[in-house]
């Protein structure tokens, strides 16, 4: 158990429409990431947010956004979704400077 | 060319033997991470090094930074053991994100 949660655990949308995930982290840590894993790779950075601000980003296109909350949740925006989209996305919430990471345990999103 | 490379892809072995999984990368980093991920896909942190050796249990990770080489070894495998094991750098520059390899898919055969 690493304390990250994540909702839904699976997902169907269809091309063109707009999803929202979720992630909660555990308590005080105020640095979440975003990464999306296709099907047989590694994860992708997709997005980092420290105290409610964007702290850097991969290269992903401006649809994927992302909000952070005085809570330790956050969301994973993505509009105009298009098949390639179709992945299961991960957070994963940290405090500054001790590098280890906590991962939830995913969303499986599926674009028909 | 990946800023992170596994090898191998792919392994499989018999129940018992001793495994090893290489990970090389080409950035300056602050920590490397391995990481189990398992059907389903959540995923579970092995170890994090910036030096040296770590072992737990039938689990032992070293690495050089010198030669921006990493290896994770599983004594006496299971087919528990069996899994998709991610070599993940920490960059020592800028925000704390993780870049990943593609992962090594392991299969234990009893």
């Amino acid at each position: 158990e690493t304390g990250v949660t994540q909702s839904p655990t699976h997902l169907i949308k269809t091309r063109g429409q707009q999803v929202t995930l979720r992630c909660s982290s555990q308590s005080g840590h105020n640095t979440v990431s975003w990464y999306q894993q296709a099907l047989g790779q590694g994860p992708q950075f997709i997005f980092q947010y420290y105290r409610e601000e964007e702290n850097g980003r991969g290269n992903f296109p401006p649809r994927f956004s992302g909000l952070q909350f005085p809570n330790y949740s956050s969301e994973l925006n993505v509009n105009a979704l298009e098949l390639d989209d179709s992945a299961l996305y991960l957070c994963a919430s940290s405090i500054p400077g001790r590098h280890t990471q906590y991962f939830g345990p995913g969303t499986r999103l599926t674009v028909l | 060319k990946n800023e992170v490379e596994q090898s191998p892809q792919n392994l499989t072995a018999q129940e018992g033997e001793f495994i090893t999984i290489n990970c090389s990368y080409s950035v300056g980093i602050s920590a490397l991470h391995w990481l189990q991920q398992h059907p389903g896909g959540g995923i579970v942190s092995l170890f994090m090094l910036s030096s040296g050796k770590k072992k737990h249990g039938r689990l032992i990770a070293t690495i050089n930074i010198q030669e921006k080489h990493s290896s994770l070894h599983i004594t006496a495998s299971h087919p528990r053991d069996s899994a998709v094991y991610i070599c993940a750098v920490l960059s020592n520059f800028g925000n704390e994100k993780l870049t990943f390899g593609t992962g090594t898919r392991l299969t234990i055969i009893p």
